[in-house]
């Protein structure tokens, strides 16, 4: 069973435009939520995360908005570049030690 | 800078081969995974370990089986290979704590013949 979904296999954006990236969850006792990047032929990079108690967090062009109520939780980078394109991983992890992963949004970024 | 090293980036083995793949990280961190990615199905869990000699079973252990002697080093083992363990197999290690992400490993490309 899948405990956190990632609906869009893909996603194409021009460049300098707004890239959202989305992933629902269905397990309330989730307290930590990561975005990871990868590049075919390497492993997940970290790339930010956010707590339970937060509902945004920022890192220069990327921003992860939480939203509990909704059990969901969305990946924003402002402008995209080229660099950008990846397949994007969401994960949780609640109190424990094990992490899920979805299946990842493929993003295409459009010079 | 965390480092997670994979003992090699491309493997062809044949099936019935038994396959050792290896995993050392340099954080001192306590835990420890496997994972293995394929199209479509994203990152699934093999096993865990969360301290040296301990180890519990993922999403999918069949199969696969661990060793971890040491802290910094986490094996994973093929029994006998099959084609369906034809796959990119991930290490990852992160530290103990709610709000410490995982850092993974570059990954295996493993081909079973």
């Amino acid at each position: 069973d899948q405990q956190v979904k990632q609906n869009s296999p893909s996603l194409s954006v021009q460049e300098g435009r707004i890239s959202i990236l989305n992933c629902d969850y269905t397990n309330s006792m989730f307290d930590y939520f990561l975005w990871y990047k990868k590049y075919p032929a390497e492993g997940p990079t970290f790339l930010i995360s956010i707590s339970s108690i937060k509902d945004k967090n920022e890192d220069g062009r990327f921003t992860v908005f939480l939203n509990k109520s909704a059990k969901h939780l969305s990946l924003h980078i402002v402008p995209s570049q080229p660099g950008d394109s990846a397949v994007y991983f969401c994960a949780a992890r609640p109190a424990g030690n094990q992490f899920y992963f979805g299946t990842g949004t493929s993003l295409t970024v459009i010079p | 800078d965390v480092k997670v090293t994979q003992s090699s980036r491309y493997l062809v083995k044949r099936t019935g081969e038994k396959v050792f793949l290896e995993c050392v990280q340099d954080m001192d961190h306590e835990n420890m995974f496997w994972y293995r990615q394929d199209p479509g199905l994203g990152l699934r869990l093999i096993y865990f370990s969360y301290d040296v000699k301990m180890k519990e079973k993922g999403d999918i252990p069949e199969g696969y089986s661990v060793s971890r002697e040491k802290k910094e080093r986490f094996s994973l083992i093929l029994e006998s290979a099959s084609t369906n363990q034809t796959s990119m197999y991930l290490c990852a290690s992160s530290s103990t704590g709610r709000l410490n992400p995982q850092y993974f490993g570059p990954g295996t490309r493993l081909t079973v013949l």
